[in-house]
């Protein structure tokens, strides 16, 4: 079955650095999605990206999807204290049964103010 | 407000007992899904369904059993004959057509 591989666990920022994950799939993706999980929450959904090579930003967040559609990226720049949690990229498999999202790891973030 | 309810947040079970953690919703969503969260790990599927009185195995489906009877609900149940079910549930919803999924608040599950 599909496999998707993020890296890294975890990452530890001063306030105002910026921050990079990267999910790389086994697999070529029909579309991915992004999610934040803040501690002891749930997770939600931040975005998905279809299209080979697709950026998309919101605010300070910037996702990319790759040309070959099996890795994609979220970089957050100048992070603050509300950007702590845990991102986790998803990869959507469709078939015979209906769509189902298979996660990544997550990232977990820690900002020190 | 529409949303998804899991029900209990906390839930203790003793050992050799089955339990059931409830999810409803009031999106009117089609598909909904159960997830299994370990401490430091992602989410791995358990059941999903995309409609009513239909459902599918996930990966981790060993020791579950679920039920769609209605739309707007989609309990699990844990089975004794699951090894080690401690963990927190997921419970999630989307539209078809629509993008992301929306997760309910979870359930905590402690075998004690």
């Amino acid at each position: 079955g599909q496999q998707v591989m993020q890296i890294p666990q975890y990452q530890h920022v001063q306030e105002g650095e910026d921050f990079t994950t990267y999910c790389n799939s086994s697999t070529t993706l029909s579309n991915i999605q992004w999610y934040k999980q803040r501690p002891g929450g749930h997770p939600v959904f931040l975005i998905q990206l279809v299209k080979s090579g697709e950026v998309k930003k919101q605010k300070r967040l910037t996702f990319q999807f790759g040309e070959a559609k099996k890795n994609s990226s979220l970089h957050i720049t100048a992070t603050q204290t509300t950007d702590v949690g845990t991102y986790f990229c998803a990869g959507m498999e469709s078939g015979a049964s209906g769509s189902r999202l298979t996660f990544g790891e997550g990232t977990q973030l820690t900002v020190n103010p | 407000d529409g949303g998804i309810t899991q029900s209990p947040k906390y839930l203790f079970r003793k050992e050799g007992q089955n339990v059931t953690l409830s999810c409803e919703q009031n999106l009117n969503h089609d598909a909904m899904y159960w997830y299994r969260q370990d401490p430091g790990q992602g989410l791995r599927l358990i059941y999903y369904s995309q409609i009513v009185n239909d459902f599918q195995k996930g990966d981790i489906a060993e020791g579950y059993s679920v039920s769609r009877e209605k739309k707007e609900s989609f309990p699990l149940t844990v089975t004794s004959a699951q090894k080690n079910p401690t963990a927190f549930y997921l419970c999630a919803s989307r539209r078809t057509g629509t993008y992301g999924y929306t997760f309910g608040s979870g359930t905590r599950l402690t075998v004690v």
